[in-house]
């Protein structure tokens, strides 16, 4: 069974803060997924890894691919009340085409 | 990127009526679609995937016959959700594309 799992589920930072987001999945995978939900929004996409050390960085997050270890992390520097949300990963369900399994995902909330 | 839209976005419907959400892929074709259900403060799940000019293909424990699922075009996935009951009160979100999908903004479903 292919499980995806994130931590932490809940993280509560102040703004300036940096944090990385964790996300371990159980099976071989090549891609991984982050998203963005905001409360009562559908899902916003943050990045696609493709290959094993793939790094991607747009603002203040960063996520990284290691495949071999079967790990990806979304770091977050420098955190802004802008950036609260719940954030996603997920990775393709085998012989699916695209679709996506994904983590519980984890709810940041960006203090003062 | 591109663009994939839902209608309605929200519904509140009777117990034992039944309930019609289109998926639309805008500016690409999508021979494939995928269908979430997403309950309060839980990640999503896959429920079905829609193939267009096929059956659609239902996740382990996804009844058939009350999600009925039609891919009528190129451009159109309908799922319908027959005799809803409060239980089946959520937030439906399709998904297409290729190497990354896109999400639609989601379908509230509220069921008295």
């Amino acid at each position: 069974e292919l499980k995806v799992e994130q931590n932490p589920l809940f993280l509560s930072m102040q703004e300036g803060k940096n944090y990385t987001i964790y996300c371990n999945y159980s099976t071989t995978s090549d891609r991984l997924y982050w998203y963005r939900q905001d409360p009562g929004k559908s899902l916003e996409s943050l990045f696609v890894l493709l290959s094993n050390g793939a790094v991607k960085q747009e603002g203040r997050l960063m996520a990284s691919l290691d495949t071999k270890a079967r790990l990806s992390t979304l770091h977050i520097t420098a955190a802004v009340h802008d950036l609260s949300a719940t954030y996603f990963c997920a990775v393709d369900v085998p012989n699916s085409g695209y679709a996506l399994n994904f983590g519980k995902g984890t709810s940041l909330l960006v203090t003062p | 990127g591109a663009v994939v839209s839902q209608h309605p976005s929200r519904v509140i419907c009777k117990s034992g009526t039944s309930v019609k959400i289109e998926c639309r892929s805008l500016d690409f074709q999508a021979t494939t679609m995928f269908w979430y259900r997403q309950f309060p403060k839980q990640s999503l799940m896959l429920m079905a995937t829609s193939n267009e000019g096929s059956k659609a293909t239902y996740e382990q424990g996804v009844e058939k016959d009350k999600f009925l699922i039609n891919h009528a075009s190129l451009t159109l996935s309908t799922l319908t959700v027959t005799s809803a009951h409060p239980e089946d009160s959520s937030f439906y979100i399709c998904s297409a594309g290729v190497d990354t999908q896109y999400f639609g903004p989601g379908t509230r479903l509220t069921v008295l």
